[in-house]
């Protein structure tokens, strides 16, 4: 069972486009991740959202966790070549067993052109 | 600070051989994490051990697949009898606690043919 839906699976753009990924679920989690990871290497943290209806910002990068806490959302201004790379998005369960398990969603491999 | 030291970073080897795969976690780090990176299923989570025990296993596909952690600062997993539908990216990632931020290694590629 696939808890957490990315979508698209795929984009490609150009430099200077703007573009917004999604991650999407059923279930509540109490945190949620964006990892970003490049050929070879293992995923990178970007942020961590934890309230529901937070906003953060990394530079060109907008993450906003949904108010029920059910999906999240990640938009990049004006793309760079750079910005090329598998996104993930991660939840976290809270509770028993399950407290600290990640689920991650299939990702969503960005390409910019230059 | 070394990150996350997996072992092998490739491996190529035949259906039926076994596989050991070796994790040295950032030191200080009291959990870590086992994964499996395929196109088709993305990064699915096969154990994580806290303190050294195993918390969670419901992710070992079958019991070919087997994980040690016998000190804070290395940890096994082991495929025996390996099969062609195991070739993977094996990822093992810590953390301090059981929550917050993952820091993964470089990943062990295994091709089995």
């Amino acid at each position: 069972t696939q808890l957490l839906e990315q979508s698209p699976q795929f984009l490609s753009i150009q430099e200077g486009e703007n573009l917004t990924v999604y991650c999407n679920s059923s279930s509540v989690f109490s945190s949620l991740q964006w990892y970003r990871q490049e050929p070879g290497e293992g995923p990178v943290l970007l942020v961590t959202v934890v309230t529901g209806g937070e906003v953060k910002k990394l530079k060109r990068l907008t993450f906003q966790f949904g108010d029920a806490r059910k999906d999240s959302s990640l938009h990049i201004t004006a793309a760079q070549p750079g910005d090329t790379g598998l996104y993930l998005c991660a939840g976290a369960r809270a509770g028993g067993t399950s407290y600290g398990k990640l689920t991650f969603g299939q990702g969503t491999i960005l390409t910019v052109h230059p | 600070d070394a990150g996350v030291i997996q072992s092998p970073r490739h491996e190529v080897t035949e259906m039926g051989q076994e596989v050991t795969l070796r994790c040295k976690p950032i030191s200080g780090h009291n959990s870590l994490f086992w994964y499996r990176q395929t196109m088709m299923r993305g990064l699915e989570l096969l154990i994580y051990f806290n303190n050294n025990v195993p918390i969670d296993d419901s992710g070992m596909p079958e019991d070919r697949f087997s994980a040690k952690m016998p000190n804070a600062s290395f940890s096994t997993l082991k495929i025996q009898p390996s099969e062609p539908r195991d070739s993977a990216v094996y990822f093992c990632a810590s953390n301090p606690g059981l929550a917050g931020e993952l820091f993964f290694g470089e990943g062990s590629r295994l091709t089995v043919l």
